[in-house]
């Protein structure tokens, strides 16, 4: 069974709107992490947010904001007013206590393309 | 602060050569992860390693791969002999421990494969 969906493959939109990439994660541990994580077309993967099992606060950083929901199990990521730089794969994953937090889980990932 | 780094950053082979890739992590990382980028398997995990000692080398594919961590700040993947399947995006990825086992794992650029 899929841990981790990502169901949205590709995403494409103008510059200056929102869009929010889904993720919907399994489990049966109930102390794990979530990440997102993003791939530029260089390639590289990028941290870009943390989130633990019992903390459901959302989240805001400049542009990015984050809303975590366990009884949907999603943690979705909201781009505001997105910029082409923006453009990229964004992968969600998955680390569970039982793995000892030694394996992250990624979607599929979503290909986000922001055009001006 | 110097993050991960991974050589070479491109890669091309022939079938059947033996092929290294080489990982430093950054410095005091106690953790240090393989994993493997492909279109059809997506990131998967491969191999990790908790204070240079492998915990958990399931995910690696075959005998002709092998990791090892002779100390704290490198790493080196093989394969011996290589195989046109084995051609993808390897990436190398370090964890601190120091706030607990679910800290963030952070990538190198990775070293991009193709073995024809």
């Amino acid at each position: 069974a899929q841990k981790v969906t990502q169901a949205q493959t590709e995403i494409s939109v103008v510059e200056k709107e929102d869009v929010t990439l889904d993720c919907v994660y399994e489990t049966r541990d109930t102390t794990y992490y979530l990440f997102w994580y993003k791939q530029p077309p260089s390639g590289e993967l990028v941290f870009l947010i943390r989130r633990n099992s019992f903390d459901e606060q959302n989240e805001i950083s400049g542009r990015y904001s984050w809303n975590f929901q366990k009884s949907t199990s999603s943690f979705n990521f909201t781009i505001t007013a997105s910029q082409v730089v923006d453009s990229a794969v964004y992968f969600c994953a998955l680390s569970e206590v039982s793995s000892g937090y030694n394996k992250l889980i990624f979607g599929a990932g979503t290909r986000l393309a922001v055009h001006p | 602060d110097a993050g991960v780094i991974q050589s070479p950053r491109h890669e091309v082979t022939e079938m059947g050569q033996e092929v290294t890739l080489r990982c430093k992590p950054i410095s005091g990382h106690n953790s240090l992860f393989w994993y493997r980028q492909t279109m059809m398997r997506g990131l998967e995990l491969l191999i990790y390693f908790n204070n240079n000692v492998p915990i958990d080398d399931s995910g690696m594919p075959e005998d002709r791969f092998s990791a090892k961590m002779p100390n704290a700040s490198f790493s080196t993947l093989k394969i011996q002999p290589s195989e046109p399947r084995d051609s993808a995006v390897y990436f190398c990825a370090s964890r601190s421990n120091s706030g607990g086992a679910g800290e963030t794992q952070y990538f190198g650029p990775g070293t991009r494969l193709l073995v024809l």
